[in-house]
Order: C-alpha cells, then structure tokens, then sequence
C-alpha cells in the first residue's frame, strides 16, 4: 500500500498570498496517477488536479500541480476567500487507491 | 452539467444490508472507473472500491473486501454499491467519485447502529 503523507498539516495564510502543499509517497506513484482534491466543510469534495499536473475542466488556473516519482505539489498562486478549505492528495495509480491525511487552509 | 446523483444510505443495524446507487448526469458512465470512497465526520477521505468501464476490473479495501460488492449497469449510467453485514465502523458519508471526467457525488449518509 502507498502511504501518502501531506504536509503541513494546517497553512495559516491570508487572501491573496500563495499557497503550495506537498504530498509524499511512501513508493512511486504509478504513471503520476496523483489527484488532488479540494473539500469545503459540509460539502462533498471536487477535483482539482489528475495525472499531476492536469486541471479538471473548470478550475481556475490559480490552480497548479507538480512532481512526479514520489513528491508533489500542488500551488495556489493567489488565495481567494474561497479557497479556504481541507485539500486532499490521493494515488490512483496502484490499488488500494490511497489518500494523504490532508492540508487545511485556515485564514491567517 | 456533469455530474452524479446518489441515492441509497439511511440508518441500519448492525449486520444489516444497503444498497447505494450512484446515477451519471451529463456524460456516459460506461467510459469511466468508478470509485466508492467514505468519510467519517471530522476525519478525511478513505477510498473504498473501484470499478472499470465494463466490470471486469474490481478492487475493494482490505476493510470491506467480502461483505461489500461493486457493480454497475452501463445501460442505466449507474454504478451500486451492496453493503453486506455491516458494522458500526462502516459508518459514514459515502460518495461516488470518478478521476475522468472528474465528478463527485454528492454523499449520502450510512449509519449502522443498533
């Protein structure tokens, strides 16, 4: 099974600084198969980013992710109010599918 | 607009069984994987089973491998998830989820409880 590990664990930024996340994998993740993914309390989470790199069809491209091998990263290059939220990396690449513990984005 | 529509979940006692049901809007299903993933209040997400396009490609977690069952009728754009002898550790807020073309569902909640 593929760990991932995310860190920091809470990023305490205001509107309109950048944000970056990391994730870590315990082993190559397969192909980059590597999502992140974006939840808001209450909500059901959204997908921000497959493959790495590639933005899902509607996300602002605030938005970017990186890496490959074992270590990536996901950037929001100007933080908006709603962007505030718990971000999630997942692996799904080699099965059991996995998930990070997640990064929350409080307001500073 | 794309997007999947849950149905299914409530309250059940332990040992009991639910069926979800995870109905595509917008696109057809029969081209993507599938995934089931669970998410306990306060506590983050943890991936549950996925499906292929066609069915013939399973996965479960160690955890519910045995007592859950993935299926999915392509001719109704619907993928089910069958909860078997459930536990009160299974419950959760489950959702339905693809990578491409990237929809979540909505989430329903499973509560087993006696």
């Amino acid at each position: 099974e593929i760990v991932l590990t995310q860190s920091p664990g809470t990023l305490s930024l205001s509107p309109g600084e950048r944000a970056t996340f990391s994730c870590r994998a315990s082993q190559s993740v397969n192909s980059n198969f590597l999502a992140w993914h974006q939840q808001i309390p209450g909500q059901a989470p959204r997908l921000l980013i497959h493959g790495a790199s590639n933005r899902a069809t509607g996300i602002p491209d605030r938005f970017s992710g990186s890496g490959s091998g074992t270590d990536f990263t996901l950037t929001i290059t100007r933080l908006e109010p709603e962007d505030f939220a718990v971000y999630y990396c997942q692996q799904y690449g080699s099965s059991p599918l996995t998930f990070g513990g997640g990064t929350k984005v409080e307001i500073k | 607009e794309v997007k999947m529509v849950q149905s299914g979940g409530g309250l059940v006692q332990p040992g009991g069984s639910l069926r979800l049901s995870c109905a595509a809007s917008g696109f057809t299903i029969s081209s993507f994987w599938v995934n089931w993933v669970r998410q306990t209040p306060g506590k983050g997400l943890v991936w549950v089973s996925r499906i292929n396009n066609d069915g013939s490609i399973i996965s479960y977690a160690d955890s519910v491998k045995g007592r859950f069952t993935i299926s999915r009728d392509n001719a109704k754009n619907t993928v089910y998830l069958q909860m078997d002898s459930l536990r009160v550790e299974d419950t959760a807020v489950y959702y339905c989820a693809t990578i491409l073309p990237g929809t979540w569902g909505q989430g329903t909640l499973v509560t087993v409880s006696s």
